[in-house]
């Protein structure tokens, strides 16, 4: 009855591979989200989408591609993978902001991303 | 644009004692919504609590509560009875009303120890 799911939990690749992590929420929520974790523990926003749409996308470079095929899925792709990539990325969904916008965010257990 | 600044990288308490997280945050919105976020080493992020702009009164959940200072853009944790299972980190995070999504704004978080 796992809320936010994201797989993998870990994820070990070399410089330049390209790489995607799911995520997946059976709550019936509108809108989902990606944020980074860096190695300070600072969370950062990078997707948001509402209903399959994109809402959000907070200069991230281009090499990573949010893919939302249903509004129950929101999966991150990322090409050409850089050293700096190394991070723990966390999937969140909410309801949407018409129905309740103070609703909180759940979120996934986060994959954490090595690059070597 | 949002800011939340968390000044204590690091705490520590007793357990059974109480301790206070401090957070502020910064926006030109007149209506928002505040949150405390958990982050045990187990990675998960957990709602802990969160607060209504526009609500005077301060938001308890069992042994955590807040002090909403509006005026001074201020929103403490207040912990009581700490237990061994409140060692994480602490997000305090932002959302406006007036954004197109429920983006979350994180502060750099408090490392919280309790000392058995």
């Amino acid at each position: 009855d796992t809320a936010v799911s994201q797989t993998p939990k870990y994820l070990v690749t070399q410089m330049g591979n390209d790489k995607s992590i799911k995520c997946e929420q059976n709550l019936g929520h509108d809108t989902m989200y990606w944020y980074k974790q860096d190695s300070k523990k600072f969370l950062k926003i990078m997707f948001s989408y509402n209903n399959k749409e994109l809402i959000i996308n907070e200069t991230v470079p281009n090499r990573f591609s949010p893919k939302s095929p249903d509004k129950a899925h929101l999966n991150l792709h990322i090409n050409s993978l850089e050293l700096g990539d190394s991070a723990v990325y966390f999937c969140a969904s909410s309801l949407g902001r018409a129905r309740s916008p103070n609703q909180p965010q759940h979120f996934g257990d986060g994959t954490r991303l090595s690059i070597l | 644009a949002q800011t939340v600044t968390q000044s204590q990288p690091e705490m520590s308490v007793q357990e059974a004692e109480t301790v206070t997280l401090s957070c502020t945050y910064d926006t030109s919105e007149s209506n928002y919504y505040l949150f405390w976020y958990k982050q045990p080493p187990s990675r998960q992020m957990i709602l802990v609590i969160r607060q209504e702009a526009y609500k005077q009164q301060n938001a308890t959940e069992n042994r955590f509560s807040v002090n909403f200072q509006k005026a001074a853009k201020s929103f403490s944790l207040k912990i009581s009875d700490s237990q061994l299972g409140d060692t994480a980190m602490y997000f305090c995070a932002f959302v406006g009303d007036q954004t197109g999504a429920n983006n979350l704004f994180f502060g750099t978080g408090t490392r919280l120890t309790v000392i058995p």
